[in-house]
């Protein structure tokens, strides 16, 4: 069974500061991964996805990620964050032909002091 | 257009009401999806349609109705509602059977049973 573990539920870091998620994932074969952000009372927006080759993917408002097999991680980094960048975070990975058959992990909530 | 949309944004419904959130997206996306995401939670998948057809049930109680009415639209028809069923419902569509794409999401109704 397929099933995503991001361990920290909240992170707190200064703006201008680097940042890391932590995601990892348990699947059998070669997992979809993606990162989605929520703001308060929204919808999901996708951050970036990873589906095959480079294994470090770009994605927008400044972040990426790295997909590592042999530690089953997919973390997400950004060099810098922004007081907009506060919200929750998503790790999910998806199987099958349906890609939004998505399984999420518990999600970590970001907060940027200024 | 990548946008799926979702009307209402709000809903206040009581439990002997019967109501309908609705979902269209117009990106010719042959999967649709709906979530339920419980405050400071992930996103719980509940039910998709492939090819306007539904493909997978989440055991969801069938005071949730989904309908799928062309592969535009996703209604989900509530009726007889409990308190606990208070939540945001996110819609998302997919392409089927490609890689390299991914879900795009609505903006969500957020649901008050009373």
């Amino acid at each position: 069974a397929q099933s995503v573990t991001q361990p920290d539920i909240h992170i707190t870091v200064s703006e201008g500061a680097s940042l890391e998620l932590r995601c990892n994932y348990s699947y059998g074969a070669t997992p979809y991964l993606f990162w989605y952000v929520q703001s308060p009372g929204q919808g999901l927006q996708l951050l970036l996805k990873y589906f095959s080759g480079d294994t470090l993917v770009q994605g927008i408002k400044g972040f990426e990620a790295e997909f590592k097999r042999s530690q089953s991680s997919f973390n997400l980094r950004k060099p810098s964050v922004h007081w907009s960048d506060a919200a929750e975070y998503f790790c999910a990975v998806g199987t099958g032909s349906t890609l939004g058959r998505l399984y999420f992990g518990r999600g970590t909530q970001l907060t940027v002091w200024p | 257009d990548t946008e799926v949309t979702q009307t209402p944004k709000h809903l206040v419904m009581g439990m002997t009401n019967k109501k309908s959130l609705k979902c269209e997206q117009h990106m010719g996306h042959r999967a649709m999806y709906w979530y339920k995401q419980k405050a400071k939670k992930p996103p719980e998948l509940m039910f998709v349609y492939s090819y306007e057809k539904l493909s997978i049930n989440e055991s969801v109680p069938s005071r949730f109705s989904p309908e799928c009415p062309n592969s535009s639209l996703l209604n989900l028809h509530l009726h007889a509602l409990q308190p606990e069923d208070s939540a945001l419902y996110l819609c998302a569509s997919s392409q089927v059977g490609q890689g390299d794409t991914e879900a795009f999401f609505g903006q969500g109704t957020r649901l008050t049973v009373v």
